[in-house]
């Protein structure tokens, strides 16, 4: 099946840009979409599709793909960013779902 | 609001079946809105997509899985349970339900998720 990888851990300063990797020959067909979670709790979706917020997620996440590569983007993050984010898409040879290994943001 | 709750045992034992529901408010799953699903995360490790079901009847199942898996709904209850037999530790993970539009393969609702621990 497809693997989709992202980097454990990055850090970010407060009010600054972090852009959080997935890769994957999945995205050479398919859309990436992004969830936060915190720990105990369910995660949230962020970005879905080309570059889709659902209700209520601020307009500072954004999605985007360049090749093989799916990009999450925080602009001007904030201390409440701080959590764990990870990619979704599709095995692009099976068409099941396949998920990031996950990476955890840090706002300093 | 949508709701998705997760029960069942916190410890099951070796070669025994693991037995899980979602229970979900705020929505029905016989809509032919969304599809529900299961995922589970192992401890550190990334997540891993289980089964998805359709109102219809149409299941869809990891093949690493398939052999050992099966989901069913109640309509009455609005619940679905997901069954999966002769665990190892290997199937040591939280088991979240989740609910994903159709059309969009994204889960936009989840619950919060289950500990399941295999062990003797």
């Amino acid at each position: 099946s497809s693997e989709l990888t992202q980097d454990p851990a990055v850090s970010v300063a407060l009010g600054q840009t972090v852009r959080i990797t997935c890769q994957g020959d999945s995205f050479r067909t398919y859309y990436a979409n992004w969830y936060q979670q915190k720990p105990g709790q369910a995660p949230i979706l962020v970005i879905h599709g080309e570059n889709n917020r659902p209700s209520g997620i601020p307009d500072r996440f954004s999605g985007s793909i360049s090749g093989n590569t799916a990009s999450l983007t925080i602009t001007g993050a904030q201390a409440e960013d701080e959590a764990d984010y990870f990619c979704h898409s599709r095995d692009i040879n099976t068409k099941d779902f396949v998920f990031g290994t996950g990476t955890k943001v840090t706002v300093l | 609001q949508v709701q998705l709750q997760e029960s069942g045992p916190g410890l099951v034992k070796p070669s025994e079946t693991l037995s899980l529901t979602c229970t979900v408010s705020g929505a029905s799953i016989s809509s032919s809105t969304y599809y529900w699903g299961w995922i589970r995360q192992p401890p550190g490790k990334g997540h891993e997509w289980i089964a998805s079901f359709y109102y219809d009847g149409s299941t869809y199942y990891n093949p690493s899985l398939k052999s050992r898996l099966s989901i069913s709904a109640d309509s009455s209850k609005n619940q679905f349970s997901l069954r999966l037999n002769s665990v190892t530790a290997a199937d040591t993970a939280v088991y979240h339900c989740a609910r994903e539009r159709a059309g969009t393969d994204a889960y936009e609702m989840w619950g919060r998720g289950t500990m399941v621990t295999v062990s003797s």
